[in-house]
Parts: C-alpha cells; structure tokens; sequence
C-alpha cells in the first residue's frame, strides 16, 4: 500500500504568519508532487507541484522537497483568513496512473 | 468558472435505484477519472481512463460501472447501492494520465437512503 501522510490539524496561525504544511509519503518511487486546496463543500483547487529536490516559489507560496527524506512540504507566508481550508498533498508513482492524497491538513488563520 | 463540469450537483437515491453521474472536460485533456470523497478518509481512486481505455479499477464494487465514450466525457453508473456509498464523487481530468497535474470538477454529493 503506498501512502501518503499529513498531520489532520488543526493546524492554527495568526495572520500575517507562515504557515508550514508537511506530507511524507512512503515510495521512494514516486516522482511528481501536488499540493490542494479545499474549502469546506468544494472541490481541490491545485496550487502548486513539484517534480525536483529543493524549493519551488510561486507568490505567496513555496513547495519544498526532499527525496532522500520522502517529505514535501508547503509553506504559506503572510497567511490571510482566507487561507483557511483543507490541504491535500497527492503524489504519483514512476508507474501510476493517477494521484494518491493525503487525508489533508485543516489550516485556521486567525485575524 | 471550472473547466471540468459535473451533473448532477446533488442526488438523493434509494437503494433500488439506478442514476448516472456525468463529467465533462473543455481542457483538451486525454485521460480523467473518477475519485470518492467521504468524511475522515483520503481521496480514494476509483477509475481512470486514459484516452478512452480505462487503465485501472480500483477494486471498485460492481454496483459501480463506468463509461467513457470519448477523451472529454465520464459517466459513473450506479445501481443497488448502500447507505454507505454516500459520498463526494470528484471527476478530475488531466492531460495524460500518471505524473501531470490533475483538475477537479464542483463534484456531485450522492445520499443514498
């Protein structure tokens, strides 16, 4: 069974604070890595993904990975009320077919 | 406005009932699929299609069937289902299937009762 790992929160942080998410995953083959967001009653919306070891930046987010440690993580800087939602880390595999997700870490951003 | 569109958005059904859910993608993608959302659990994959061929079957159960007559429509038939299959059912499409990102549509909530 491959897996996919998250803390299920609540994750709470003031607003203006960054916002650290983490996800472990247990196949040293997987290659590509998704972070989504989910409101309440809504479907995943991707934010971002991420293929290589390091970082990768896009506004006020940033995906970070390490293959050697099986982790990704997504930090959220200056985090706004509306932040605050459900977030799925899916991977794939070298040889899959489709994502496989976390059960997602809740975020409360609190003003 | 999303480029992957379900129908219905909510089904109440008996469990002698048979419905279909129906997806469609304006994205020019080539493989979609169908996943399950319940409640305390991940996103379980149920079917992927990749370019009209499905490509895996999750050990879905049987009262489950589904259709793709072509790369920008899935259905999900269903028939004889259990309370327990009350659900979030996500369609999601992508360019190829396996290590490129997927897109979710709105979802259809399904009570069975």
């Amino acid at each position: 069974q491959k897996e996919v790992e998250q803390n299920s929160g609540p994750l709470s942080v003031p607003e203006g604070a960054i916002a650290s998410l983490n996800c472990t995953y247990s196949d040293r083959g997987s290659q590509s890595f998704f972070w989504y967001r989910q409101y309440s009653g809504k479907s995943p919306e991707l934010i971002m993904f991420i293929y290589s070891n390091g970082d990768k930046e896009d506004g006020r987010f940033t995906a970070q990975l390490n293959k050697a440690s099986q982790y990704v993580s997504l930090l959220i800087r200056d985090s706004q009320p509306s932040d605050s939602a459900t977030y799925l880390c899916a991977v794939t595999l070298n040889s899959g077919y489709a994502l496989n997700f976390g059960k997602g870490t809740s975020l409360l951003v609190t003003p | 406005e999303t480029g992957v569109t379900q129908t219905p958005r909510h089904l109440v059904m008996g469990m002698t009932n048979k419905k279909s859910l129906k997806c469609e993608q304006h994205l020019g993608h080539n493989a979609m699929y169908w996943y399950k959302q319940s409640a305390k659990k991940p996103l379980e994959l149920m079917f992927v299609y990749n370019f009209k061929e499905q490509t895996e079957n999750n050990s879905v159960p049987s009262r489950f069937s589904p259709e793709c007559p072509n790369s920008s429509h899935l259905f999900l038939h269903l028939h004889t289902l259990q309370p327990e299959d009350s659900a979030l059912y996500l369609c999601a499409s992508s360019q190829s299937a396996g290590n490129t990102e997927a897109f979710f549509g709105q979802g259809t909530r399904l009570t069975v009762v």
